[in-house]
């Protein structure tokens, strides 16, 4: 059964930082990582998406990569912003269409 | 990728009541997924709905506690029956291809 973990649970920093959140899992035949953010009480939103064979994803100030033979992922987040500030979940998918399998989250705080 | 419409965004139930959560995708698709999050948790899957056949239920989680309906390609429901206090969380619906997965917007359930 996939297990999967995110180091740090909390983290607050000042703007500006560069940061990186820490994801990994126990099955490394995945499909495919994803990873997502999510305000207070409110749904998911995608920012990005890491297929088997890729190592990394960029998207303006994230990159995510992938080593899965380790069983990782990493969210780099550069020049981070109060409005960064949000819950990021990392989900795994062991086969394309089935289950995500969902770590416990980071909760980041970034002060002005 | 798929868009969702999720509604109620919200609802306060008194106990012992049910709700309906619907689910609206703008393309057709195989299979649709039920997720609960508890405050402070992350997401658990509660059961993946297929169309044209019963929801497969994850452990924990029954058929009379949450009924599925998914009477076409496009459309699902949750029910959320006889509810209690501990059932106060956010529910979420979800699509996914190899492409990556889409969320509604979630319902944030509140029973008093």
């Amino acid at each position: 059964k996939q297990e999967v973990t995110q180091i740090p649970a909390a983290l607050s920093v000042p703007e500006g930082e560069n940061l990186v959140l820490n994801c990994s899992f126990t099955d490394s035949a995945i499909y495919n990582l994803q990873w997502f953010r999510q305000d207070p009480g409110k749904g998911l939103t995608s920012l990005l998406l890491i297929q088997s064979s890729q190592r990394e994803q960029t998207s303006g100030r994230l990159n995510a990569s992938l080593d899965k033979s380790s069983g990782r992922s990493t969210l780099y987040i550069a020049a981070s912003q109060p409005g960064d500030s949000a819950t990021y979940l990392c989900a795994v998918n062991n086969n394309a269409g089935n289950m995500l399998t969902f770590g416990g989250g980071t909760r980041l705080m970034v002060k002005p | 990728s798929a868009v969702i419409s999720q509604k109620p965004s919200r609802d306060i139930c008194q106990r012992g009541t049910s709700l309906t959560i619907q689910c609206q995708v703008d393309s057709q698709v195989t299979m649709m997924f039920w997720y609960r999050q508890q405050p402070g948790q992350s997401l658990t899957l509660i059961a993946t709905a297929n169309q044209g056949s019963e929801a497969t239920y994850e452990s924990g989680f029954v058929i009379d506690k949450f009924p599925i309906s998914r009477p076409n390609l496009t459309f699902s429901t949750l029910t959320v029956s006889n509810m209690s206090p501990e059932d106060s969380s956010i529910y979420l619906c979800s699509v996914g291809r190899g492409s990556g997965y889409t969320f509604g917007s979630g319902t944030r359930l509140t029973v008093v």
